[in-house]
């Protein structure tokens, strides 16, 4: 246990629908980062935050967007959803900057887009 | 994009027998991590290697390290049924502690 729980851990949406992901981390991380994983490929970067502001983003669009709460707890939101937007979606979180860069993931929401 | 790739993407040995799993990658890093995943699960950390390390141990892990042709290796020595999993190798090449993932290697360990 990793001590990262994300949720719902399992989601049916339709084409067009927005959905929200949520996600708490390890208890003294500030950083939370966001990663989509395809079937049968490796975790894709979608953004990162970093006391509440995005510090980072990977080549997905603007209808992927994402949100830091104080307590360090984040949400990943898509808008619009498309049949590729199908993947399980993994959190994060690392320590503060300066110390180790190992991330503990939380196990993951699978999304099934129709 | 992936940074990295893994080879190879799929490995069946039988229990006890050694797993060797290799990572290229394209760019300057400071560390390169390895992760395992169990049936689409979360990852979990394995080991962690920095740029100006060679060679590290962990348990029956060993990862190797060679910045001069951009590669790494993880040894699973004694494999057991328990390892099955797909393993990732992944880079940071420092900044924001963005972590990029490779393609991944499929480990089948047969009892």
């Amino acid at each position: 246990e990793t001590g990262v729980t994300q949720s719902p851990t399992h989601l049916i949406k339709t084409r067009g629908q927005q959905v929200t992901l949520r996600c708490s981390s390890q208890s003294g991380h500030n950083t939370v980062s966001w990663y989509q994983q395809a079937l049968g490929q490796g975790p894709q970067f979608i953004f990162q935050y970093y006391r509440e502001e995005e510090n980072g983003r990977g080549n997905f669009p603007p209808r992927f967007s994402g949100l830091q709460f104080p307590n360090y707890s984040s949400e990943l939101n898509v808008n619009a959803l498309e049949l590729d937007d199908s993947a399980l979606y993994l959190c994060a979180s690392s320590p503060p900057q300066g110390m180790s860069t190992e991330a503990f993931f939380g196990q993951g929401t699978r999304l099934t887009v129709v | 994009s992936q940074q990295g790739e893994e080879d190879p993407q799929a490995l069946s040995i039988q229990e006890g027998e050694n797993a060797t799993m290799n990572c290229s990658y394209k760019t300057s890093i400071n560390n390169l991590q390895w992760y395992r995943q169990n049936s689409g699960r979360g990852l979990v950390h394995l080991i962690l290697i920095r740029s100006n390390e060679r060679e590290k141990h962990s348990g029956r892990l060993r990862v190797t390290l060679d910045t001069s042709k951009k590669s790494s290796s993880l040894l699973i020595t004694a494999s057991r049924a328990a390892d099955t999993a797909s393993y990732f190798c992944a880079t940071d090449s420092g900044g924001y502690q963005k972590v990029t993932f490779g393609t991944g290697t499929k480990l089948q360990v047969i009892p």
